[in-house]
């Protein structure tokens, strides 16, 4: 079945630095991918996606890379804030109708 | 502001109580809708489909019988949880699916925490 494979599951930096996210997928015919940010007991909330008629995406301090071939994408955080710390899914749907397969999540803590 | 409105946001109960949550789309109607469970420190787990004057559609694993789903309206989804136990605890979360949004295709509502003791 479909499958969301995310790493690393926790991440620490450094104010200022950058945080890198990677996600795998496994069905090929996915071909939306967006990314979550969740503070502790609220709602996930849409940061970012991309299609896979695209490569790259970028707004402001956050970038989100898909390769299909490797059937891979990652999440670039540059610039890292304290307020960026919350944990962060990736997810893989296909098609405008399909559901949204999440991956395991990254607990992000940007240390000032 | 919010778009999904979830109700209740936090439950306590005695085991053995049904427990039903609510899912609202706001200022869009909603064929589909999906329920998923989270406990802590783990991921958003896809619990079942909603789907509008239709049966849900539940994930493997998932009892039917144990997870009432209602979608009689284009704008409310409701989940019930029968003979809720402690097991059950968790953290469920519904979206509902905006096909004519432009800005996502789904929306998320806030949660609700559920304690059964």
């Amino acid at each position: 079945g479909e499958n969301v494979e995310q790493h690393p599951s926790t991440l620490s930096v450094q104010e200022g630095d950058s945080a890198v996210i990677k996600c795998t997928y496994s069905d090929s015919a996915s071909n939306y991918f967006p990314w979550y940010k969740q503070e502790l007991g609220k709602r996930p909330q849409l940061i970012i996606d991309i299609r896979s008629n695209v490569g790259e995406k970028k707004d402001q301090r956050i970038a989100v890379t898909l390769n299909k071939t490797a059937k891979h994408f990652s999440l670039h955080i540059t610039e890292t804030q304290p307020e960026d710390s919350a944990v962060y899914f990736c997810a893989a749907r296909r098609g405008e109708g399909g559901k949204l397969i999440f991956g395991q999540g990254t607990e992000l803590s940007v240390k000032p | 502001g919010a778009v999904v409105s979830q109700h209740p946001s936090w439950v306590i109960c005695k085991s053995g109580t049904s427990v039903k949550i609510e899912c609202r789309s706001l200022d869009f109607q909603a064929t589909t809708m999906f329920w998923y469970r989270q406990f802590p420190k783990q991921s958003l787990m896809l619990m079942a489909t909603s789907n509008e004057g239709s049966k849900a559609t539940y994930e493997q694993g998932v009892e039917k019988d144990k997870f009432l789903i209602n979608h009689a309206s284009l704008t409310l989804s409701t989940l019930t949880v029968t003979s809720a136990h402690p097991e059950d605890s968790s953290f469920y979360i519904c979206s509902a699916r905006d096909l004519l949004g432009t800005r996502q295709p789904q929306h998320f509502g806030d949660g609700t925490r559920l304690s059964i003791l």
